[in-house]
């Protein structure tokens, strides 16, 4: 079956600019995480859906990083006046919510370049 | 909060040999501790996971350990091949056990 997409798979903007990252999950997962990665770096957890329960937003680096999950599906992360440090690797994944064992599925993620 | 750290950031080993790569942690001991390949330009892919009460868990040519009075995880993998060359990383549940915390990875060379 179809794994996680992400997209774009490349985004290029200036500073200052708004962009909104897409993530489709695997269908019937009920967690979404969205991760940065920035060269050789681990992953950096920003956020985290699970069902209807209120999300744990407790990566998000600044207020102007939101992400939301529309109909328990479908997510957008937007970040607002994009910055020069947020250039990274934007990873998605998605689970079942069985919690600590659960499997993550990744997303090839959107590399995100702010000149 | 949880932190994590791996041993030496890249790992060179010849075809054939045992890689061993290891997974410390510094904070309380989780029930469960998740091991994932990621290769260039994708995301990573899930291995294994390994539960507090089990000592080892093995698949095919890997196998993991986890002690949690050293607060520590080794991953080998056996007869190493040039395919096995990718980043691992470590994932353990956060304080809440409902996030996961993932180490800075260990990128593997395996040489021909």
């Amino acid at each position: 079956g179809a794994g996680v997409s992400q997209s774009p798979s490349n985004k290029v903007t200036e500073k200052g600019k708004d962009v909104e990252l897409r993530c489709d999950p695997i269908s019937g997962h009920t967690a979404l995480y969205w991760y940065r990665q920035s060269l050789g770096q681990g992953l950096e957890f920003l956020i985290y859906f699970q069902g209807n329960s209120a999300p744990d937003k407790s990566g998000l680096p600044s207020d102007r990083f939101s992400a939301e999950r529309t109909g328990g599906s479908v997510s957008t992360l937007t970040i607002q006046r994009t910055q020069q440090e947020d250039s990274a690797v934007y990873l998605c994944a998605s689970s079942l919510g069985l919690g600590p064992i659960d499997t993550q599925y990744f997303g090839p993620g959107t590399r995100l370049t702010v000149l | 909060s949880q932190k994590i750290e791996q041993n030496s950031e890249a790992l060179n080993i010849q075809e054939g040999k045992t890689a061993t790569l290891t997974c410390n942690y510094t904070n309380y001991s989780p029930a469960y501790l998740q091991w994932y390949r990621q290769d260039p330009g994708r995301g990573p892919v899930f291995l294994l996971l390994i539960r507090e009460n089990e000592k080892e868990k093995r698949k095919e040519r890997l196998k993991v350990t986890f002690d949690t009075t050293l607060k520590q995880s080794l991953f080998h993998i056996t007869a190493s091949q040039p395919a096995d060359s990718a980043t691992y990383l470590c994932a353990l549940p956060d304080n809440y056990g409902q996030n996961f915390v993932f180490g800075p990875g260990t990128r593997l060379s395996v040489l021909p």
